[in-house]
């Protein structure tokens, strides 16, 4: 069945680079998203790539994405105190079909 | 401003009880959502409406019930038959689907904090 996968703490100093991984078994998934979660509040779409694409650049946002082994991952460059949240990675088959989300990784920023 | 909205934001209830959970959406959304979130499990679905006067069961349905009278509005019942109904319930909607150039992205809500005492 489907199913997302990802690691559910993540602590990085102010300043570095936070890389957040998720691997995924359905190799029908078109979408990959990710969405962020600030405390006590709904979740946002950050970003979201095609099955068809390697990687996707926004701003600080790096997103890579390794179909072969369902390996999605996405690169916050120089971490700040307003990244921290919970950061969720989700796919879908098609723009119509649910959205499957994994558990949520939990970004914390060490000063 | 165009949003989604839901209300309460704390809701305590006591076991036996049923309780209705609002959202309420202005953006134009055919599409409207209702999950459950709990910590380190991350977000499943209860139900979901394609279109008006329609909805389906999501992966955890049991215990709940939802209505789809108006484009606008997805009201969530939290039933006694729920047995652990504790949680953080989202609401979210989508663009229409002409638009969804960005996949099935979902809005959401603010969320309500369900606590049964």
């Amino acid at each position: 069945g489907e199913d997302v996968e990802q690691s559910l703490f993540l602590s990085v100093r102010e300043g570095d680079s936070s890389v957040i991984n998720c691997t995924y078994t359905d190799s029908s998934s078109t979408y990959l998203y990710w969405y962020k979660q600030e405390p006590g509040a709904g979740l946002q779409l950050l970003t979201y790539i095609f099955s068809n694409m390697d990687m996707k650049q926004d701003q600080r946002l790096t997103v890579l994405l390794n179909k072969k082994d369902k390996h999605l991952s996405l690169r916050i460059a120089d971490t700040q105190t307003g990244d921290s949240a919970i950061y969720f990675c989700a796919e879908s088959i098609t723009s119509a079909s649910k959205i499957i989300f994994g558990s949520g990784t939990r970004l914390s920023i060490r000063p | 401003d165009g949003g989604i909205t839901q209300s309460p934001k704390y809701l305590f209830r006591k076991e036996g009880q049923n309780v209705t959970l609002s959202c309420e959406q202005n953006l134009n959304h055919d599409a409207m959502y209702w999950y459950r979130q709990d910590p380190g499990q991350g977000l499943r679905l209860i139900y979901y409406s394609q279109i008006v006067n329609d909805f389906q069961k999501g992966d955890i349905a049991e215990g709940y019930s939802v209505s789809r009278e108006k484009k606008e509005s997805f009201p969530l019942t939290v039933t006694s038959a729920q047995k652990n109904p504790t949680a953080f319930y989202l609401c979210a909607s989508s663009i229409p689907y002409s638009g969804r150039a960005r996949g099935n992205e979902q809005f959401f809500g603010p969320g309500t904090r369900l606590t049964v005492l």
